[in-house]
């Protein structure tokens, strides 16, 4: 089955820094890369997603970036504002099914 | 609201009794999935169905665990003689397109 890293487990910025989070995968066959946002108590929903024929996917202040090659991808998120704080999931698919990273808290300081 | 919906949002129940979860995926969507989810951690998959087909479940779901999908839309999720251990927030997703998922609001399960 797929093993899905994700890193770092907490991160906190000053409002208007840029953050990074960043996911492995042991899968090579994966080739769908979704990352979820869920704020305290509420249901995760999808930001953004990228999949394998891509190398980057951006949205307004949101990107994704992928490397097949080093089985990596990254969540980028710029001028980070506190609306930005919550949870944000990564998951890889392997034979379909998504296998989820443990979760970044990022926290924006005002 | 024409998204994933699930009920109840809150259960709580005494060891060994049984519970029921109830979720209603997004009208076109053919494919379900259900997820448990512990605090600090990510959602952990559990069953997935295409239409009303069960095509894959996890090792984590026990005998004690059971879903259905009797018509390819709603779907049930059924826990027998419940432990603490089952204490969790269970979510539904559902997807039309492969691997795109839009979550539920879930159902917070509490075992006492």
């Amino acid at each position: 089955g797929e093993n899905v890293e994700q890193h770092p487990s907490t991160l906190s910025v000053q409002e208007g820094d840029s953050a990074v989070i960043k996911c492995t995968y042991s899968d090579s066959a994966s080739n769908y890369f979704p990352w979820y946002k869920q704020e305290l108590g509420k249901r995760p929903q999808l930001i953004i997603d990228i999949r394998s024929n891509v190398g980057e996917k951006k949205d307004q202040r949101i990107a994704v970036t992928l490397n097949k090659t080093a089985k990596h991808f990254s969540l980028h998120i710029t001028e980070t504002q506190p609306e930005d704080s919550a949870v944000y999931f990564c998951a890889a698919p392997s034979s379909y099914i998504p296998t989820f990273g443990r979760g970044t808290s990022l926290i924006v300081h005002p | 609201d024409t998204g994933v919906s699930q009920n109840p949002r809150h259960k709580i129940t005494k060891r060994g009794q049984n519970v029921t979860f109830r979720c209603d995926p997004i009208s076109e969507h053919n494919r379900l999935y259900w997820y448990r989810q512990t605090l600090g951690q990510g959602p952990e998959f559990l069953t997935y169905f295409q239409n009303e087909a069960q095509l894959e479940k996890s090792r984590l779901l026990s005998d004690r665990f059971s879903a259905e999908r009797p018509k390819g839309s709603f779907s049930t999720l059924e826990i027998q003689r419940t432990e603490q251990g089952d204490s969790a927030m269970y979510l539904c997703a559902s997807s039309l397109r492969e691997n795109e998922q839009f979550f539920g609001p879930g159902t917070r399960l509490t075992v006492l």
